[in-house]
């Protein structure tokens, strides 16, 4: 059974650009989460998507904003980059929304904004 | 709000040593809680899980206890293999409100050394 596929996994990107990256959750699996990680601020929730629509949304400007696909596949962007958005963005898919559902991660994208 | 602590790292062993990470936690009713582990460059692995008080999740070595009454989840294996060098993340997430959102500690960095 495939896990969870993040891509690209690296990323460099210049300040005031924007960045797409892709989440494919695990097969059957219609809940997707993300996440930045970063030394100072550790993992923080940004936003979850299940059956295409935004269930909850962490404490993150407008600039980051995602979607969901109807084949559960999620993309997050994020607008006018800053330096202090490069993180490593890690994805996580889940069977349902139950609060005591395994969260399955993937590898993650590193973004590093210069 | 539901927060996670967990005890600061780095923590430094010997192979076959015992390991203790300690990890409270602050909730509105009756959160879910996990450990996860990260090995460098990945993604975060589940390592053992509780959804509710008193359950004890265990994996590979590793156990770990559901205390309401002292609002801990310890993370504990008997002896650590230089192969457990990872970071670990205690977590929550709340079963009301039907989402999975994860609530991380800050993690706790454990090197094993042979």
């Amino acid at each position: 059974k495939a896990g969870v596929t993040q891509t690209p996994r690296y990323l460099i990107k210049t300040r005031g650009q924007q960045v797409t990256l892709s989440c494919s959750p695990i097969s059957g699996h219609r809940s997707v989460s993300w996440y930045q990680q970063t030394p100072g601020q550790g993992l923080q929730f940004l936003f979850e998507y299940f059956s295409e629509t935004q269930r909850n949304k962490g404490n993150f400007p407008g600039r980051f904003s995602g979607r969901q696909f109807s084949n559960s596949r999620s993309e997050m962007n994020v607008s006018t980059l800053e330096l202090g958005d490069s993180a490593l963005y890690l994805c996580a898919s889940s069977r349902t929304i139950t609060g005591n559902t395994e969260a399955f991660f993937g590898q993650g994208t590193r973004l590093t904004v210069v | 709000g539901n927060s996670v602590t967990q005890m600061e790292g780095p923590v430094t062993l010997s192979e076959e040593a015992f390991l203790t990470i300690n990890c409270t936690y602050t909730a509105t009713g009756y959160p879910s809680l996990f450990w996860y582990v990260q090995y460098p460059g990945e993604g975060l692995q589940l390592l053992l899980k509780a959804t509710k008080a008193d359950d004890k999740g265990s994996n590979k070595g590793f156990e770990a206890t559901y205390r309401k009454e002292t609002t801990s989840f310890h993370l504990e294996k008997g002896s650590v293999q230089v192969s457990d060098s990872a970071v670990y993340f205690c977590a929550l997430t709340q079963v009301s409100g039907g989402y999975n959102k994860l609530i991380f500690g800050a993690g706790t960095r454990l090197a094993v050394h042979p």
